[in-house]
């Protein structure tokens, strides 16, 4: 199993355009989220899906979109890029049999916006 | 959520064992305790997780405290490898499902 990837690795964006930051697991979990990182901090829930057509809010989701169509998908959107959302990106997911808490995070999108 | 207190830093010797103490006073009777790393440059990792007893797995042992209010991680015997950012995460699932909420954790330096 790959387990969780994030693709790119490294995005440079400019004030103002979007983009999309992927993430794929190959492990059939039911549970995905997305967590934003800034320096020196603990990771911050951006938005969590329980399972494919099922998407939440967690605590900073402004400025940013989900869907997921599929159990293996989970795109981050970024609609409009601002200097504040540079941070690293982690994407998760996690097996129903553990309840939600232990997770696989993939290795991360590091986002610069200038 | 249940606060959490956490030593910003330790410092050990390879080789040697490592006691990672973590606070959590307000802790509801439900939550489990759940610690995970994060190596340099690296997403998160999970470790271990209990409820009430100790626990034991390949990488570490978890010990909690008959109150629940605090717990401890042990790391047997440190590796150059071990070093890494410890969180210790109060985990209530249900309604909170999957929420897991990251502090500042403990940086972990381990000397060879």
């Amino acid at each position: 199993n790959a387990g969780v990837t994030q693709t790119p690795k490294f995005q440079v964006l400019k004030t103002g355009q979007s983009m999309t930051l992927q993430c794929a697991q190959d492990m059939n979990h039911e549970y995905m989220s997305w967590y934003r990182q800034d320096p020196g901090m603990g990771l911050r829930l951006i938005h969590y899906s329980v399972g494919a057509g099922i998407t939440d809010q967690g605590e900073v989701p402004n400025g940013y979109n989900v869907s997921r169509s599929t159990t293996e998908d989970f795109p981050l959107r970024l609609l409009s890029a601002a200097p504040s959302q540079t941070s690293v990106y982690f994407c998760a997911s996690s097996p129903e049999t553990s309840g939600g808490g232990k997770q696989y995070f993939g290795p991360g999108t590091r986002l610069t916006v200038t | 959520d249940a606060k959490t207190t956490q030593p910003n830093s330790m410092e050990s010797n390879e080789e040697e064992p490592v006691h990672l103490p973590c606070n959590h006073s307000t802790i509801s009777g439900t939550d489990y305790i759940h610690w995970y790393r994060q190596l340099p440059s690296q997403g998160p990792e999970y470790v271990i997780h209990g409820l009430t007893s100790n626990v034991n797995n390949r990488m570490a042992s978890l010990a909690i405290a008959e109150d629940r209010k605090s717990s401890t991680l042990i790391l047997h015997r440190a590796t150059l490898r071990d070093a890494a950012v410890y969180y210790c995460i109060p985990y209530a699932g249900g309604t909170s499902y999957g929420k897991l909420t990251f502090g500042q954790g403990t940086i972990l330096t381990v000397h060879p």
